[in-house]
């Protein structure tokens, strides 16, 4: 059964501390991983998308890579604002019409 | 400003009701999707449609129904046979379902819940 796990759950750093998400999968083929950011009450925002090992996205004070089992997002010096629930997505070779999406994981930035 | 509205942000259903959340895209996307979100649980497939008058059942389409008319719209109607209808419900878009890798956009949700 194609599957996708996010760890942790939750996290809580201070301002300023780097730290890094996981996102794992265990799937039949990948046609690409998506990471979205998702605010309280909101719809989840595109952040990156990644399609082959080895292959690494920056955007600000994020960075997503991934290699054959799992993906990470990288937070370095993070800020409050970057407080949010972060999910990550894949998409199949087989029935690529949909996503299969973690559980997410909840970041908090204390000031 | 291009994007994807879903109304209402809000809905009350009393029990027996159908009721139908509206999703329209400006982006020119083909492809249209919904989704519903539970605390704790990912985003889950409810319908998805590619091309205008063509629509599929995701993982959880039981209770549900929708149609899709014009490119821009895809309306999700909540029967009364749906039995735990109170969730996050999530419309969203891309270029083509079926190509390789395209991104999928997401609208800013509809909250349902049952009285």
């Amino acid at each position: 059964e194609d599957q996708v796990t996010q760890s942790p759950e939750a996290l809580r750093l201070q301002e300023g501390e780097s730290s890094s998400l996981n996102c794992s999968y265990t799937v039949s083929g990948l046609r690409g991983l998506f990471w979205y950011r998702q605010d309280p009450g909101k719809g989840p925002e595109f952040l990156f998308t990644l399609y082959s090992a080895g292959e690494e996205k920056e955007k600000e004070r994020l960075k997503a890579t991934l290699t054959k089992k799992e993906s990470f997002l990288h937070i370095t010096a993070p800020k409050p604002e970057d407080s949010a629930t972060y999910l990550c997505a894949v998409r199949l070779l087989q029935g690529a019409q949909k996503l299969v999406f973690g559980q997410g994981t909840r970041l908090t930035i204390n000031p | 400003d291009g994007g994807i509205t879903q109304s209402p942000k809000y809905l009350f259903r009393k029990e027996g009701q159908n009721v139908t959340l509206s999703c329209e895209q400006n982006l020119n996307h083909d492809a249209m999707y919904w989704y519903r979100q539970d605390p704790g649980q990912g985003l889950r497939l409810i319908y998805y449609s590619q091309i205008v008058n063509d629509f599929q059942k995701g993982d959880i389409a039981e209770g549900y129904s929708v149609s899709r008319e014009k490119k821009e719209s895809f309306p999700l109607t909540v029967t009364s046979a749906q039995k735990n209808p109170t969730a996050f419900y999530l419309c969203a878009s891309s270029i083509a379902a079926a190509l390789s890798g395209n991104t999928i956009y997401f609208g800013e949700g509809s909250w349902l819940t049952v009285v």
